[in-house]
């Protein structure tokens, strides 16, 4: 089975702390998501990464950055922390463009509270 | 822009079936996927329709038309543990998905 691991369930920050969010695949899969998750909005994804060292933006990736230095692992980095970046974090990670299944595999998530 | 409208809750009882709506509009398109997201856990795989037409898998069917960019998803023989949200999204490429705001599934007895 597919395992994404995300090292933190639960974060307390305070704002203007610098965070890491740390995310881990095990099946080798080229590439890695970060989504956030709030009531109401469903999932946005914010950065993506279809390679190591490589990064895309998603639709709300202000206030975010990423860093992907081995394929196995993909960092989600709040470099200010703020209040309204409290939230949900999903981590996810699929096949690469081989085969378009559509299918993400998704981490527990991490809860991220700023106060 | 991109959107995804699905209907915020639904309400069953056991053993009945029920159909959630997916209208979607973006900037690219090679499929419609479902996820399950029960409280408090991961988002997990239902199904992914690129083609137009019904797939089943158990209980589960996902059906796509593509021309009139609208998807559901039908769940029978409904069980208590089927309470959960149920989320379409749209592979805009890449594995890029675009997620709805998901629609609350209550199942009851």
């Amino acid at each position: 089975d597919v395992k994404v691991t995300q090292s933190s369930r639960y974060l307390v920050k305070r704002t203007g702390e610098k965070v890491f969010l740390e995310c881990v695949q095990d099946m080798d899969h080229e590439n890695m998501f970060w989504y956030r998750q709030d009531p109401g909005l469903g999932l946005r994804l914010i950065y993506f990464s279809y390679d190591v060292k490589m990064k895309e933006k998603g639709d709300i990736p202000e206030g975010y950055s990423v860093s992907r230095e081995k394929k196995e692992r993909f960092s989600l980095i709040l470099e200010s922390a703020s209040t309204n970046q409290t939230s949900m974090y999903l981590c996810a990670s699929s096949l690469g463009t081989s085969g378009p299944t559509g299918e993400l595999f998704f981490g527990e998530g991490s809860r991220l509270t700023v106060l | 822009g991109q959107s995804l409208e699905q209907p915020s809750e639904v309400t069953a009882v056991e053993g009945a079936i029920v159909q959630i709506n997916c209208t979607y509009q973006t900037s690219g398109f090679y499929g419609l996927s479902w996820y399950q997201q029960h409280d408090g856990g991961a988002p997990t795989f239902l199904s992914y329709n690129a083609l137009d037409g019904l797939e089943e898998t158990g209980r589960f069917s996902s059906f796509l038309s593509r021309s009139d960019s609208y998807g559901y998803l039908l769940l029978q023989e409904l069980q208590m543990k089927d309470s959960a949200s149920y989320f379409c999204a749209v592979n805009t490429g890449f594995q890029k998905l675009v997620f709805g705001t998901g629609t609350r599934l209550l199942v009851s007895p």
